[in-house]
C-alpha cells in the first residue's frame, strides 16, 4: 500500500537559515510526488511536483525538491527561509495514471524565528 | 486561477441540521472527484472517491449514510453532511481529477457545528 512519511512533526528555523523537510514514500508504481503548503485556516497551495525527468525540481517561492529513487525520498529545500514561510507542509504521492487519489503525509509544521 | 471551486468556504450551523458542500471543476471535466477531511493539526484523510454517474466509494470508517456524495455531472460533486453533530466539525477539501492528469484541490470548507 502507498504511504508517505514525514519524520519531523515540527521544525523551527531562524529567518535566513536554510531548510530541509524530509519526505519518504512507499509506492508500488512510478510515483507522482508533490509538496503542498497550507497556512492556518487555508486550503492547499502546490509548491512543486515531480513526474519524471530531472530529479531536482524547482517550485514557487524559492523551494526545490530532489527525487531520490534509491532512498524513496523527496525532500524539500529552501536556501534562505523567510518569516512568511511559516506554515504546514505536506508531502503527497500519487499514481501517474488512472484515478487513484493522492496520499498525504502527516505534515511538518514550520516555525520561523527572528 | 482556481480550477476547482468549493462552496461555501465556511459554514456554522446547529447540531442536527444537514449541510451541503459543492465542488466544481471550472475548466475541465473531472472523471473523478475526491473528498478529504482534515481535523485540526492533522493531515488530509481521504473520505471517499466518486466517479460521475456512479456511487461513491467510501474509505473504511466513513459512514456513507452520514456523508452523502452525489456526483451528478463531470463538473459537479456535492457532499452532504446529514444530521451534523459537533464531532463532524472539520475542514473538508474536495479534489478533482481528469484521468491521467494531476489532482486539483478546492480551497476547502470549514464546517463548525454548534
Amino acid at each position: 500500500a502507498q504511504s508517505v512519511t514525514q519524520p519531523d512533526i515540527h521544525i523551527t528555523v531562524s529567518e535566513g537559515a536554510s531548510l530541509e523537510l524530509r519526505c519518504n514514500y512507499s509506492y508500488g508504481a512510478t510515483p507522482y510526488l508533490f509538496w503542498y503548503v497550507q497556512s492556518p485556516g487555508q486550503g492547499l497551495q502546490l509548491l512543486l511536483k515531480y513526474f519524471s525527468g530531472d530529479t531536482l525540481v524547482q517550485g514557487i517561492k524559492g523551494f526545490e525538491a530532489e527525487f531520490k529513487r534509491s532512498q524513496s525520498s523527496f525532500n524539500l529545500r529552501k536556501p534562505s527561509v523567510h518569516w512568511s514561510d511559516a506554515a504546514e507542509y505536506f508531502c503527497a504521492v500519487g499514481a501517474n495514471s488512472g484515478n487513484t487519489p493522492l496520499v498525504f503525509g502527516k505534515g511538518t509544521r514550520l516555525s520561523v524565528i527572528a | 486561477g482556481a480550477v476547482v471551486s468549493q462552496h461555501p468556504s465556511w459554514v456554522i450551523c446547529k447540531s442536527g441540521t444537514s449541510v451541503k458542500i459543492e465542488c466544481r471543476s471550472l475548466d475541465f471535466q473531472a472523471t473523478t472527484m475526491f473528498w478529504y477531511r482534515q481535523f485540526p493539526k492533522q493531515s488530509l484523510m481521504l473520505m471517499a472517491t466518486s466517479n460521475e454517474g456512479s456511487k461513491a466509494t467510501y474509505e473504511q470508517g466513513v459512514e456513507k449514510d452520514k456523508f452523502l456524495i452525489n456526483h451528478a455531472s463531470l463538473t459537479l460533486s456535492t457532499l452532504t453532511v446529514t444530521s451534523a453533530h459537533p464531532e463532524d466539525s472539520s475542514f473538508y477539501i474536495c479534489s478533482a481529477r481528469l484521468s491521467g492528469r494531476p489532482q486539483h484541490f478546492g480551497d476547502g470548507t470549514r464546517l463548525s457545528i454548534l
